[in-house]
């Protein structure tokens, strides 16, 4: 059973740059995992905030960006603010139509 | 606009069954891919199951595969996800969403409702 892993938690300071990561515990990550990104915050649906690697959803600031970092994919926020004190959560295509999403990162803005 | 609106959630014992919807509008529902992912209470995201548009191929994650099955129906604009067998683990918010385009499948999602609790417990 292959995992996908996330940092559990991470902190940034107030206008800083942070990076997560989402891995798997067997083997490298590719773009065609497909890496997809969304943030939640308690309470609330989640959103999306990066699929395909890349590419930014609509309405996404560009502070946001995806990348592929090593045998990784990344999730970069520039900037961080506030508002963006959330849990990140990473998903990865296994192929055959199944999907699988990383146990989250909590951010927290200090 | 883009709206997802589920509905169906609510306490069931364990080995009931439970169906939930979910329907769309402001988009052609039949032209993409819609998904379900769920919640548990504390817990991160977990990808359910897939329904291509036209309803032809459907996914399933292991841990529902078997008790669960996705449908549509393009004439009601509306998603559905039949639940039997239903166990304490499926408590969740169950979240419908859309597919950003119209082909693949991968998980890549622009809209999310916002969701419906499923609780099972005797």
């Amino acid at each position: 059973q292959t995992v996908v892993t996330q940092e559990p938690s991470f902190s940034v300071s107030p206008g800083g740059t942070v990076t997560l990561t989402c891995g798997l515990s067997s083997g490298s990550v590719s773009s065609s995992h497909y890496p997809s990104w969304y943030q939640q915050t308690p309470g609330q649906a989640p959103r999306t905030l990066i699929y395909s690697t890349n590419t930014r959803s609509s309405g996404v600031p560009d502070r946001f960006s995806g990348s592929m970092l090593g045998n990784k994919a990344a999730l970069t926020i520039t900037g961080a603010q506030a508002d963006d004190e959330s849990d990140y959560y990473c998903v990865l295509y296994m192929g055959s139509g199944i999907s699988v999403f990383g146990g989250g990162t909590k951010l927290t803005v200090l | 606009e883009v709206q997802l609106l589920e509905s169906g959630g609510v306490l069931v014992q364990p080995g009931g069954s439970l169906r939930l919807s979910c329907v769309a509008s402001g988009f052609t529902f039949s032209s993409y891919a819609m998904y379900w992912v769920r919640q548990a209470p504390g817990k991160g995201l977990e990808w359910v199951s897939t329904i291509r548009g036209s309803g032809s191929n459907t996914y399933y994650a292991d841990s529902v595969k078997g008790r669960f099955t996705i449908s549509r129906d393009n004439s009601k604009n509306t998603l559905y996800l039949q639940m039997n067998s239903l166990r304490d683990e499926d408590t969740a918010v169950y979240y419908c969403a859309k597919r950003a385009d119209s082909s693949g499948n991968d998980l890549k999602i622009d809209y999310w409702g916002q969701g419906t609790l499923v609780t099972v417990s005797s």
